[in-house]
């Protein structure tokens, strides 16, 4: 079964730019998270979709948005970038049985902003 | 809210050097904790779930257990290439399935 795809593996943009990354799930599984990860603050939780729907949102201003498709890929996309928007954004999927939610990550995109 | 804290942040052992790490969690209900291993630029991989006080699991060199404050990962005779960061995450029982993610311990075990 292959893992989660997330592309692309490495970005370099500069500040004001807007980006766009993409991430293919684990087939059959329809809860896409997204997280933002730093040296400093470590995994940070940015929103979660479910069959297409947002159903949960971290604590990051309005320049971080996502959307999930009808085959559960889903992609993030960051507007008006920031020097400190450079991080390693992690995919996670998972099945949700039994409301436990164990997820399996993507290998990332490297985002750096100059 | 839940919180989840791991120590040390880092730790070098020499090989064979048998070490745990700690992961201590306040949460209102816990539903799982995950503990997860992550190389440096690829994303943490999944190795263990503990539901209840008590559990154990056990992968290779690996042993993860549970008590209702905390969790230790034990680490028998390592050898360097399980260096790597490990992260301990909560999910708490009742909320939005979204686990809360420790900062991770960064383990070298040196040759």
């Amino acid at each position: 079964k292959a893992g989660v795809t997330q592309t692309p593996r490495y970005l370099i943009k500069t500040r004001g730019q807007q980006v766009t990354l993409s991430c293919s799930p684990i087939s059959g599984h329809r809860s896409v998270s997204w997280y933002q990860q730093t040296p400093g603050q470590g995994l940070q939780f940015l929103f979660e979709y479910f069959s297409e729907t947002q159903r949960n949102k971290g604590n990051f201003p309005g320049r971080f948005s996502g959307r999930q498709f009808s085959n559960s890929r889903s992609e993030m996309n960051v507007s008006t970038l920031e020097l400190g928007d450079s991080a390693l954004y992690l995919c996670a999927s998972s099945q949700i049985a039994g409301d436990l939610n164990i997820q399996y990550f993507g290998a990332g995109t490297r985002l750096s902003v100059l | 809210e839940d919180q989840v804290t791991q120590s040390p942040e880092a730790l070098r052992l020499q090989e064979g050097e048998s070490s745990s790490l700690n992961c201590s969690y306040t949460v209102s209900g816990l539903r799982g904790l995950f503990w997860y291993r992550q190389d440096p630029g690829k994303g943490p991989e999944f190795l263990f779930t503990l539901y209840s006080a008590g559990e154990e699991k056990e992968k290779e060199r690996l042993k993860a257990t549970l008590t209702k404050k905390e969790s230790f990962l034990h680490i028998t005779a390592p050898k360097p290439e399980d260096s790597a960061t490990y992260l301990c995450a909560v999910q708490s029982s009742g909320g939005s399935y979204i686990p809360t993610f420790g900062r991770g311990t960064s383990l070298i075990v040196h040759p």
